[in-house]
């Protein structure tokens, strides 16, 4: 079974540049998340979904940051304008609907904001 | 409001000892789970061992248990016979009332040979 796959791995910006981040969950499962971790940090959470609906989005910021899943599969993040504070590792992650719900986590994506 | 405390920035362990990972919490919840991620330099976060609220006995997978004291707040991760292959960050997450999930600052492991 493949697991969360996340795209591109790295990504090199200038700051005030647009940036986007493609994730594709394990089939079948309902619920994606996308965090923010910085270094030595734990993982944040950016936004929540549940098929294609987003019903944690609280700590999202808004101004910059937007994200879609629009057929409640794959899901997109993106940050326009880029700021240098922004320069952190974005994960995936999918959990299912039985048993714990462990998350499944991608192998992220490192941006750096020049 | 939900919080996860680990106090640990870093330990050094010899291989083959056992190792405990501090980890408290704080939550109004009645419900609620507890899990360890290992996330090696690969970057990959990769689920350990889960605990729930209600669970009467402490869990355990293969050389990770789970040493949960409800009481007190707490739920250590012990790894036991430490292997070079457990150095990583560790983090322990809580999920609450709503599905919200947050997780600790990390604990480094380093084994030593």
């Amino acid at each position: 079974e493949a697991g969360v796959v996340q795209s591109p791995r790295y990504k090199i910006i200038e700051k005030k540049q647009p940036v986007a981040f493609w994730c594709n969950p394990i089939s079948g499962h309902n619920t994606l998340y996308w965090y923010l971790q910085n270094l030595g940090q734990g993982p944040e959470l950016l936004i929540r979904y549940e098929n294609e609906e987003a019903v944690d989005d609280s700590q999202l910021p808004k101004d910059r940051f937007s994200a879609e899943r629009l057929k409640g599969v794959d899901s997109t993040l993106k940050i326009q304008p880029a700021e240098l504070g922004d320069s952190a590792v974005y994960l995936c992650a999918s959990s299912g609907t039985s048993g714990i719900n462990e998350q499944f986590f991608g192998p992220g994506t490192r941006l750096t904001v020049l | 409001a939900q919080k996860i405390t680990q106090t640990q920035p870093g330990m050094f362990v010899q291989e083959k000892e056992a190792v405990t990972l501090d980890c408290t919490y704080d939550t109004s919840d009645p419900s609620y789970g507890l899990f360890w991620y290992k996330q090696p330099s690969s970057g990959e976060m990769i689920f350990l061992i889960y605990q729930g609220s209600y669970d009467q006995q402490n869990a355990t997978e293969g050389r990770y248990s789970l040493n949960f004291q409800k009481a007190r707040k707490s739920a250590n991760l012990v790894i036991s016979a430490s292997q070079l292959g457990d150095s990583a960050m560790y983090f322990c997450a809580m999920r609450g009332w709503g599905d919200k999930i947050i997780f600790g600052k990390g604990t480094r492991l380093h084994i030593l040979p």
